[in-house]
């Protein structure tokens, strides 16, 4: 099973609003990711959490919080947004350690748009 | 000159036929190749991935890796209309978990019924 699971699956929020998005995987991954798609564009990475530790942010604006409460769950805290930060969020996970064929799968993003 | 370049498209291809796409690198370290495929609206769904140079063959999918020529192609036989999508390269230098992964642009499919 390649699974991570998002919710909610499509969001809208004004600028002024505080929303969250979950994402959830039980494969026993413990590394997972954020990542902002615009369309037609590949997905650019945000945050990396490692070991329920953040290890890479992207230079991302503070109005984006990222949080990982245990090893299966990472959520991104929305507040202040702007409408340019529309788009689809795409959480991964994969396994964080030196294996062979280990690579990140993706959930089915959260689209979120910001009026 | 980005790190990875792929052609955007849109490419199509009638049903049946061999699809062939391609992604240029530049960076000798990437040794961890993918091969992603989206559906509009959708999260990318790994469909290849392979390490160094080779060949990899799954299904109707095969991945092709010349690290030589810093070159990756991805060919699909007997093209279903079901393969209509955005293929997405990827590359990483390790297969570390927390590795960044560098992506191309996408190609946009249409295999015509």
């Amino acid at each position: 099973d390649t699974e991570v699971t998002q919710t909610p699956k499509h969001l809208v929020m004004g600028m002024t609003n505080k929303k969250s998005l979950k994402c959830e995987q039980h494969m026993g991954h413990r590394a997972m990711y954020w990542y902002k798609q615009k369309a037609k564009k590949p997905p650019e990475l945000m945050f990396v959490y490692s070991y329920e530790k953040l290890s890479i942010n992207e230079s991302v604006p503070s109005r984006f919080s990222p949080e990982c409460p245990n090893s299966s769950l990472l959520n991104l805290h929305l507040h202040a947004l702007q409408p340019e930060d529309s788009a689809l969020y795409l959480c991964a996970s994969s396994q964080d350690r030196n294996r062979e064929m280990e690579t990140q799968y993706f959930g089915p993003g959260t689209r979120l748009l910001v009026l | 000159q980005k790190e990875v370049e792929q052609d955007p498209g849109p490419l199509s291809v009638p049903e049946g036929a061999i699809v062939s796409l391609n992604c240029t690198y530049s960076n000798s370290a990437f040794q961890y190749f993918m091969w992603y495929r989206q559906y509009s609206r959708k999260g990318p769904e790994l469909l290849m991935y392979t390490y160094s140079s080779g060949n990899k063959e799954d299904g109707r999918f095969t991945a092709q890796v010349d690290k030589s020529s810093k070159y990756i192609s991805l060919f699909i036989r007997d093209s279903q209309p079901s393969d209509s999508a955005t293929y997405l390269c990827a590359m990483s230098a390790s297969n570390f978990g927390n590795e960044k992964l560098t992506f191309g642009t996408g190609t946009r499919l249409t295999i015509i019924p």
